[in-house]
């Protein structure tokens, strides 16, 4: 699987737009960019996946680039319970693959 | 619906005990995933099972830790003779991994463990 590059923390405004860049310039073809969050002490929580076309759903939107080397998450109106790790993982698409997951970004939203 | 269940919540052990964690998945979810996270550290993988094939084993750290899903549902997580660096937080994920389709897996919410 590739590998991903996130930046280790960032910080947010409550009610902006949080953008959380991925850097996966050795992503493959069939490899989608999938999203999860961990919030503390929780289990992770998918967010988003996508192959090549921008996403989105009722949590965020996801922008993936036209060479698919990187992506962005946003998360429209942050809110103090967006507080969480993101990972940005990429993964193949066909059947049960074990998850990969780096460092992940540390996303503080401040009141 | 339900999502993935484990059990126990905490697990406080002295060193040397066995002890068994376990998971029960989404219903209808065929494959199975073990996780691990140690304090301040991101997620490792330890195993999974898909259907009825041969358990993926490539992520165990040693010969104590061993794992068994019954009946493609349940699955059991058995640590023997436990370390204190066996301490962590061991994680359950669930996905229905049929071929073709995009991956998604469903994560429990943990075993805290520690191990004394």
């Amino acid at each position: 699987d590739a590998k991903t590059t996130q930046p280790t923390s960032m910080d947010c405004a409550e009610g902006r737009a949080a953008n959380l860049p991925c850097n996966h310039s050795t992503i493959s073809g069939n490899e989608y960019v999938y999203w999860y969050r961990q919030i503390h002490s929780q289990g992770p929580q998918y967010i988003i996946h996508g192959l090549k076309n921008n996403e989105t759903n009722e949590m965020a939107s996801l922008i993936i680039t036209e060479d698919r080397k990187s992506s962005t998450l946003i998360l429209p109106h942050a809110t103090l319970r967006d507080t969480a790790v993101y990972y940005c993982i990429a993964q193949h698409s066909q059947g049960a693959q074990k998850l990969v997951f780096g460092q992940g970004t540390r996303l503080t939203i401040n009141p | 619906g339900a999502g993935v269940s484990q059990s126990p919540s905490n697990k406080v052990t002295e060193k040397g005990k066995d002890v068994e964690l376990r998971c029960d998945p989404i219903s209808g979810h065929t494959a199975l995933y073990w996780y691990r996270q140690s304090l301040g550290q991101g997620l490792e993988f330890l195993i999974y099972f898909q259907g009825n094939s041969a358990p993926d084993k490539s992520g165990l750290p040693s010969d104590r830790f061993s794992a068994e899903r019954t009946g493609g549902s349940v699955s059991t997580l058995t640590i023997q003779r436990t370390q204190q660096e066996d301490s962590a937080v061991y994680l359950c994920a669930s996905s229905l991994a049929f071929w073709g389709s995009r991956e998604t897996q469903y994560f429990g919410p943990g075993t805290r463990l520690l191990v004394l």
